[in-house]
């Protein structure tokens, strides 16, 4: 089945220490994003590729970088977490930006700092 | 600037009724809105798209309605289930662009047998 994939599904790392999270999809689409959802909070998009062409929202901290090798797989870089980054981390894609593209999600990567 | 209100937080209604559940929106200049369902340390399931030019959509037992004008969109569920039970969170799309997705917190919906 086509899908979106995230890897790890539970994440912990030491407060400070580098931590990489994974997407990859089988859906072909053009546009990736990343999400960060805390406890009880709505997602909160950090930034998106569409094709090579990265776009960063204007609040999400310089800690956090992105990836995209190539169509199937994206990375969430976070350089130096803090206690404050602990959250749920959702990929999602979509055909395209425009039209009634509807958002695919994966199951998302719980990262823990400790 | 545009703000996605989901109230209640939290419902609990015994199975076999019918609900509703809200999303209300501060700018009616949306693109499009989206319901999702999210159950719990899991990513989020597209259930239903409703583009602006659209009053609602249909997808089994659910239905989902839009109005622009008053900035309100429902999700009715039908013959609610235990399997039901999971955050239903709605999120609109200002525009083309995907910076301008904006959610609601949800609306955790808790179905007793």
């Amino acid at each position: 089945d086509a899908m979106v994939i995230q890897n790890p599904r539970y994440q912990v790392t030491q407060f400070g220490k580098p931590v990489t999270l994974s997407c990859s999809q089988t859906l072909n689409h053009n546009v990736m994003y990343w999400y960060q959802q805390k406890s009880s909070q709505a997602p909160k998009l950090l930034f998106h590729y569409y094709d090579k062409d990265f776009n960063n929202e204007a609040d999400t901290p310089d800690n956090f970088q992105s990836r995209r090798p190539n169509t199937s797989f994206c990375f969430l870089d976070i350089r130096s977490p803090g206690l404050g980054d602990a959250a749920m981390y959702l990929c999602a894609t979509s055909r395209e930006l425009a039209g009634g593209n509807e958002q695919f999600f994966g199951p998302g990567t719980r990262l823990t700092v400790l | 600037k545009q703000e996605v209100t989901q109230i209640p937080a939290a419902l609990s209604v015994p199975e076999g009724e019918n609900l509703v559940l809200n999303c209300s929106f501060t700018d009616s200049a949306i693109y499009n809105l989206q319901w999702f369902r999210q159950d719990p340390g899991k990513g989020l399931t597209s259930l239903l798209l409703i583009q602006s030019s659209q009053r609602e959509q249909t997808s089994g037992r659910l239905n989902a309605s839009l109005d622009k004008s008053s900035g309100r969109s429902t999700l009715y569920i039908a013959a609610s289930q235990p399997g039901d039970s999971a955050t239903y969170l709605c999120a609109v799309r200002l525009d083309s662009s995907a910076s301008k997705i904006i959610f609601g917190s949800g609306t955790r919906l808790s179905i007793r047998p």
